[in-house]
């Protein structure tokens, strides 16, 4: 079955401590995304990447980072979590903006920083 | 940076009715696409349309695309219970690099009742 694949769905941890949120297609897109999506404010995307190695900033790009070494993988990195990065995150997939083609989303991931 | 806004920010319907949302939008795109998100889960494609396509049909979704008003509009007829949920529209921009960027609004939330 075609997905787009984060984990873990839901996480709770402390201001400071490293974490990383996978996230994985099997549809062998080129384009991948993370989203943060808050109450008011609606989707905001954190990092792109338009192929293998290749990453972006989006509009909300602060306190993240994002590797993609493979074309199936694009973890979203927090090295020093922040209570203000609690939010619910969405990794999202395409075969490409070129291909006027549309977004795969995975299920999310609910993250708390207390 | 915030491109489409969706309008109303909620609507709410009997079941049998039909539903009107309203994107607007900024400046030119290559395509603007329609999702929808199940409260707290990924979004899910629904229709995308291109800039030079006025009207797209999809079952009971109907897609305009108005590029001199910088406007589209998403119709549901013969809403059901199920269709509650909210929806984005998301502009794909022609970026002048070559590579075009997906981004979206901030949703309506569509209640129907039974």
């Amino acid at each position: 079955e075609a997905q787009v694949t984060q984990n873990p769905r839901y996480l709770i941890t402390v201001t400071g401590k490293k974490l990383t949120v996978t996230c994985s297609q099997n549809m062998n897109h080129e384009y991948m995304s993370w989203y943060r999506q808050d109450p008011g404010l609606g989707l905001r995307q954190i990092y792109y990447s338009m192929n293998v190695e290749v990453t972006d900033k989006g509009d909300v790009p602060e306190g993240y980072k994002v590797s993609r070494k493979e074309k199936r993988n694009f973890p979203l990195i927090l090295e020093s979590p922040s209570p203000n990065q609690t939010s619910l995150y969405f990794c999202a997939s395409s075969r490409g903006l070129y291909y006027n083609s549309p977004l795969h989303f995975g299920n999310g991931t609910r993250l708390t920083v207390t | 940076s915030q491109q489409g806004e969706e309008d109303p920010q909620a609507l709410s319907i009997q079941e049998g009715e039909n539903a009107t949302m309203n994107c607007s939008y900024k400046t030119s795109i290559n395509n603007l696409q329609w999702y929808r998100q199940n409260s707290g889960r990924g979004l899910v494609h629904l229709i995308l349309i291109r800039s030079n396509e006025r009207e797209k049909h999809s079952g009971r979704l109907r897609v305009t695309l108005d590029t001199s008003k910088k406007s589209s509009s998403l119709l549901i007829t013969a809403s059901r219970a199920a269709d509650t949920a909210s929806y984005f529209c998301a502009t794909d921009l022609a970026g002048n690099s070559g590579y075009s960027t997906l981004t979206f609004g901030k949703g309506t939330m569509l209640l129907v009742s039974p």
